[in-house]
């Protein structure tokens, strides 16, 4: 079975400032990894996907994520955040496409002025 | 304009009172899914379907039934409702099989308090 760490579940980070949201999982088997927004009192929307290739992915926003493999990690990371980044981010895995998604338990990003 | 829908966005309800949350989506996706997000726990998957009359248990099916009857439909149905069934539930769908890029789309959530 398939699990998602996120450690840190609230993140305060004032604006501009560089941010990384953690994400660990935990597989036998290759996964797809994904990382989710979900603004106030709205549904989540995809962020960004790995789903093979390039190990470092780009995303809307200017978010990025890097999947290393052999730290089962998928870090999130903006180099300069801004107060509409403020959300709560999900990381999320599944090993068949789109079947099956294992959800994170959500890190909340607090972006201050 | 491409969408997952649900009805009700917001329900207050007593104990052992039957209720239906709709979930329609216009995308002709044959993967659909219903979670229920509670603090702490992220989201944790109810049941889904990789198709017209076919549905599977999720993580958490107990309380819980489902029926997809129509591709796009996908209701989630609370024979008797507990207390502990109060969260915020979010349907999902995807394109599912080869053509799937992986993404989920949600809709907007319903937000359900059983009394």
């Amino acid at each position: 079975a398939q699990s998602v760490t996120q450690l840190d579940s609230q993140v305060p980070v004032f604006e501009e400032a560089p941010v990384e949201l953690r994400c660990n999982y935990s597989s036998s088997v290759s996964v797809y990894l994904f990382w989710y927004v979900q603004y106030p009192n709205q549904g989540l929307q995809l962020l960004l996907k790995y789903l093979s290739g390039s190990t470092l992915v780009k995303g809307i926003n200017g978010f990025e994520a890097e999947f290393n493999k052999s730290q089962t990690s998928f870090h999130l990371r903006k180099p300069s955040v801004h107060i509409s980044d403020t959300a709560e981010y999900f990381c999320a895995v599944t090993k068949d496409y789109g079947q099956n998604f294992v959800f994170g338990p959500g890190t909340r990003l607090s972006v201050l002025p | 304009e491409a969408q997952v829908t649900q009805n009700p966005r917001y329900l207050i309800t007593v104990t052992g009172k039957k209720l239906t949350v709709t979930c329609s989506q216009n995308m002709n996706h044959e993967y659909m899914s219903w979670y229920r997000q509670d603090p702490g726990l992220g989201l944790r998957q109810i049941y889904y379907s990789m198709n017209v009359e076919v549905t599977d248990k999720g993580d958490v099916p107990e309380g819980y039934k489902v029926s997809r009857k129509e591709k796009r439909n996908f209701p989630l149905i609370l024979e008797s409702p507990s207390p502990n069934q109060t969260s915020l539930y979010f349907c999902a769908s995807s394109l599912s099989g080869i053509k799937d890029t992986g993404e989920l789309f949600f809709g907007e959530g319903s937000r359900l308090t059983v009394l």
